[in-house]
Parts: C-alpha cells; sequence; structure tokens
C-alpha cells in the first residue's frame, strides 16, 4: 500500500537557521503531495502542496520540490522563527479531495 | 480558505457512555469527509471515509459499531464513539473535502475518558 516516511524528530533550531525535513513516499500512480502543519493543540493547515513531478510549492517561506525520481519531497525554509514551532507532516493523495496518507510527523522546536 | 468546525474542541466523559463529535464545513458542500485520530505524539491514522446519505467506509481494524459515523447532510457529519473506554481517549479530527481540491481540516477533539 501507499506509504509516507518522514525524518523523525525532535528537530531543535536557533532562529534564523536553516530546516530541512525529509520525505519520501511510496505510491503507485502519481499522486499529489502535502505538508501540513499542526500548531499544539490545534488541527491541520496546509502548509503547501504539488500535484504533478517538478512541481514546487511554496508558501510562508517554506518551499518543497516535488521529485519523482527521488519519491520525494522535502521541505525547506532559509531563515526560521520562533513561531515556526509546530509539527510538521508530509503526505499523499491519490485524487483530487481524497484520504490522506500521512508520514509520523516531525515536531521542529526553534529557540531564540 | 474553507472552514471546517469541529465540536466540541475537548470532552471528559466517564467510562462506558457514548460521545458525539460534530464536524461542519461553514462555506462549502462537503461531498465527502474524513475521520482521522491521532495518539500522543504519533501521525494521523484514518479512521472511515463518509460519503454524503450513504454508509461510511471504515479502514481495516476500525470498529464500526463502536465508531459511529452519520454523514446526513453536506454540511455535516458526525462521529460517536460508543462505550467509550480509556483507551479510547485520543484527539480526533476530521477533514472534509468538496471533491475537486483538497480537503481542510477541523481543529481537533481531544477526547478523555475517565
Amino acid at each position: 500500500g501507499d506509504s509516507v516516511t518522514q525524518m523523525e524528530g525532535p528537530v531543535t533550531l536557533s532562529e534564523e537557521a536553516f530546516l530541512t525535513i525529509n520525505c519520501t513516499y511510496t505510491a503507485t500512480g502519481y499522486p499529489s503531495l502535502f505538508w501540513y502543519v499542526q500548531y499544539p493543540g490545534e488541527g491541520l493547515q496546509l502548509l503547501l502542496k504539488a500535484t504533478k513531478a517538478d512541481d514546487k510549492g511554496s508558501n510562508k517561506g517554506f518551499e518543497a520540490t516535488y521529485r519523482k525520481e527521488t519519491t520525494s519531497f522535502h521541505l525547506e525554509k532559509g531563515s526560521v522563527q520562533v513561531s515556526d514551532s509546530a509539527v510538521y507532516f508530509c503526505a499523499l493523495s491519490k485524487a483530487a479531495g481524497n484520504k490522506l496518507t500521512f508520514g509520523g510527523g516531525t515536531r521542529v522546536l526553534v529557540k531564540p | 480558505g474553507a472552514v471546517v468546525s469541529q465540536h466540541p474542541s475537548w470532552v471528559i466523559c466517564k467510562s462506558g457512555t457514548s460521545v458525539k463529535i460534530e464536524c461542519r464545513s461553514l462555506d462549502f458542500q462537503a461531498t465527502t469527509m474524513f475521520w482521522y485520530r491521532q495518539f500522543p505524539k504519533q501521525s494521523l491514522m484514518l479512521m472511515a471515509t463518509s460519503n454524503e446519505g450513504s454508509k461510511a467506509t471504515y479502514e481495516q481494524g476500525v470498529e464500526k459499531d463502536k465508531f459511529l459515523i452519520n454523514h446526513a447532510s453536506l454540511t455535516l457529519s458526525t462521529l460517536t464513539v460508543t462505550s467509550a473506554h480509556p483507551e479510547d481517549s485520543s484527539f480526533y479530527i476530521c477533514s472534509a473535502s468538496a471533491g475537486y481540491d483538497e480537503a481542510f481540516f477541523g481543529q481537533g477533539t481531544r477526547l478523555t475518558v475517565v
């Protein structure tokens, strides 16, 4: 079946540091790929998405590129802020509006 | 973006009682709603998929008689945890989709069974 693997956390960084969270997937066909962010005690918010190979999703300084050859969708941000502290989930979907398969989540803590 | 409201945000109930959680799409019609469960510091696991007016499709290992899902209208789905036990304590999150775009998530419900 489909699966998503992302690096385990927690990831602890200082403010203005560079953030990378690795995500790889296994799926048949051409899934859409997503990054969601979850702040403490809250639901999930869509951070960015990409629907086909070589697409780059970006939002709030975060970027991720859909790499079909390496089945990866790594999340990056050049300069993190304390407010970026959250849990980040990589996910895939096989069809628009369809169910999501999530990775295990990566907790990120940014210290001032 | 589209808004999905989940209620209540948190609930404490006694073991053996039932709890109902509501998920509403406020500004769009949700043809499909999804219910997820999240254990502490773990990922989200899909419990079931519900389409308006039809029976929910449960994932393998999810007890359909324990987790009753009703999707009676295009804006409301409910999850009822029947005869709750402490092991049912968890964070439950719904998401709603209009079928042509990504699904939107509610804020989640933290259930504690004592």
